[in-house]
């Protein structure tokens, strides 16, 4: 069954430093997101990304945060600076045209630990 | 943000029971909703989903029932199994301009369910 692959699974960087998560979306989707769980909180949406930009993002969404499809497989969630309160576990997902259903498809998250 | 909320933090149920899991929301704006399954350290699995238009669907042992006019949903396992124990969010989302905003979703705090053999 096709699936949605993040790496790193886990990763610690010190504070101010800058950090890529990457993903790999299922092959014909054609809308992606990040989304970001703090431990003991909800699942929160970051970003979602149609047609080479970003369509939506909300409030945590900052100037820190940037996305992008650098060629036709792969997805990057780069937080420049990073701060404590970037420590969660990202997922990334993603869903294929409307006609295929509204799934999302998550993957298995990087866990970022920010020190 | 308490858009959607499942107001049970956990729930215990004997294997071979029901497991009902329940969710709220206030959004009115709200026409998809999901229910997704979650390990610790995993990311979430989708289960089963439905729209507004409809008040149930059914795929196996999971039936998600709708009812708008209470902004309430319901996710039903039957029989549970102990290897049905998780997290299970509640997810809603609401369409958009090509659809786009079908992603956006909002999640519950989630519900620790626990399968006893």
């Amino acid at each position: 069954e096709p699936e949605v692959t993040q790496t790193p699974s886990h990763q610690v960087t010190q504070m101010g430093q800058e950090v890529i998560l990457r993903c790999v979306p299922i092959s014909n989707h054609l809308y992606f997101y990040w989304y970001r769980q703090i431990l003991g909180q909800k699942v929160e949406f970051l970003v979602s990304f149609y047609n080479n930009e970003i369509s939506e993002k909300s409030e945590i969404f900052d100037d820190q945060f940037s996305v992008e499809r650098p060629d036709g497989s792969n997805f990057t969630l780069k937080i420049r600076s990073t701060k404590l309160e970037d420590s969660a576990m990202y997922f990334c997902a993603s869903r294929g045209s409307l006609a295929s259903g509204n799934t999302i498809y998550f993957g298995e998250g990087s866990w970022l630990t920010v020190v | 943000d308490q858009q959607v909320k499942q107001n049970s933090p956990s729930l215990s149920v004997q294997e071979g029971r029901i497991s009902i899991l329940n969710c709220d929301y206030t959004n009115s704006m709200f026409d998809y909703f999901l229910w997704y399954k979650k390990y610790p350290a995993e990311g979430p699995t989708f289960l089963i989903s439905i729209s507004s238009i409809k008040d149930k669907n059914e795929d196996g042992r999971f039936t998600v029932f709708l009812n708008k006019s209470a902004k309430h949903l319901s996710l039903h396992i039957v029989p549970s199994q102990p290897g049905d124990s998780a997290v299970y969010f509640c997810a809603a989302s609401r369409g958009g301009a090509g659809g786009t905003s079908y992603g956006k979703l909002t999640f519950g705090q989630g519900t620790i369910l626990t399968v006893h053999p």
